[in-house]
């Protein structure tokens, strides 16, 4: 089983709906999440920490599975500037950062 | 405040040439990440610093590959005899300790 695994999609969604993707993980001592966004030939910008608890910002949400090892994130009311990729993050093994390959999110007009 | 910077932001070099590309973290950030990124591809992690020490080197692809920093802050990576297939997005991320990271823009290198 890979580190981190994500969808590579891509996911075609239109304006307005609500999508969700999910990434597991392998390590189960991992304590640390995040969600990353990156636009095409732009570097990852930091989209939000996903806590144990869950956490929402706005449209955005993200919640943690443990007992299944997998994070989620979920945008309500989809935007055409939500189009991106989505990168996990999982601190891994020995403090190892690792990230996933991405999701592709299009958002249709 | 500044955020990550990274020069230069583009490099065009023939095959066989060294290449030396900087990152400047934000100021007081302990960790430092060097990642290289082709064309469509993901994140391809490459090393890993605290302060100036480095304990995860495990992603240079090659020997021709190093890097260092200094004084807990600026880091350089250099690459011996560029090879075509070192062509890519290098970009460099920083944070305070294991919390989250912050990227610079990235250089661009291309080697002919």
């Amino acid at each position: 089983r890979k580190e981190v695994e994500q969808d590579p999609g891509p996911f075609n969604v239109p304006e307005g709906a609500t999508v969700a993707f999910n990434c597991t993980y392998s390590n189960s001592a991992s304590q640390s999440f995040f969600w990353y966004r990156q636009d095409c030939r732009k570097e990852p910008k930091l989209l939000m920490s996903v806590y144990s608890s869950g956490n929402e910002d706005g449209r955005f949400t993200a919640q943690l599975n443990r007992a299944s090892q997998y994070i989620s994130l979920l945008i309500r009311d989809s935007k055409l500037s939500d189009s991106a990729t989505y990168l996990c993050v999982v601190l891994g093994w020995s403090d190892k950062i690792i990230f996933g390959k991405g999701t592709r999110l299009h958002i249709l007009p | 405040g500044a955020g990550v910077s990274q020069s230069p932001s583009n490099k065009v070099t023939e095959k066989g040439k060294d290449v030396e590309l900087r990152c400047d973290p934000i100021s007081g950030h302990t960790a430092l990440y060097w990642y290289r990124q082709s064309l469509g591809q993901g994140l391809e992690f490459l090393i890993y610093f605290q302060g100036n020490s480095a304990p995860d080197k495990s992603g240079l692809p090659s020997d021709r590959f190093s890097a260092e920093r200094t004084g807990g802050s600026v880091s350089t990576l250099t690459i011996q005899r560029t090879q075509q297939e070192d062509s890519a997005v290098y970009l460099c991320a920083s944070s305070f300790f294991q919390h989250e990271q912050f990227f610079g823009p990235g250089t661009r290198l291309t080697v002919l």
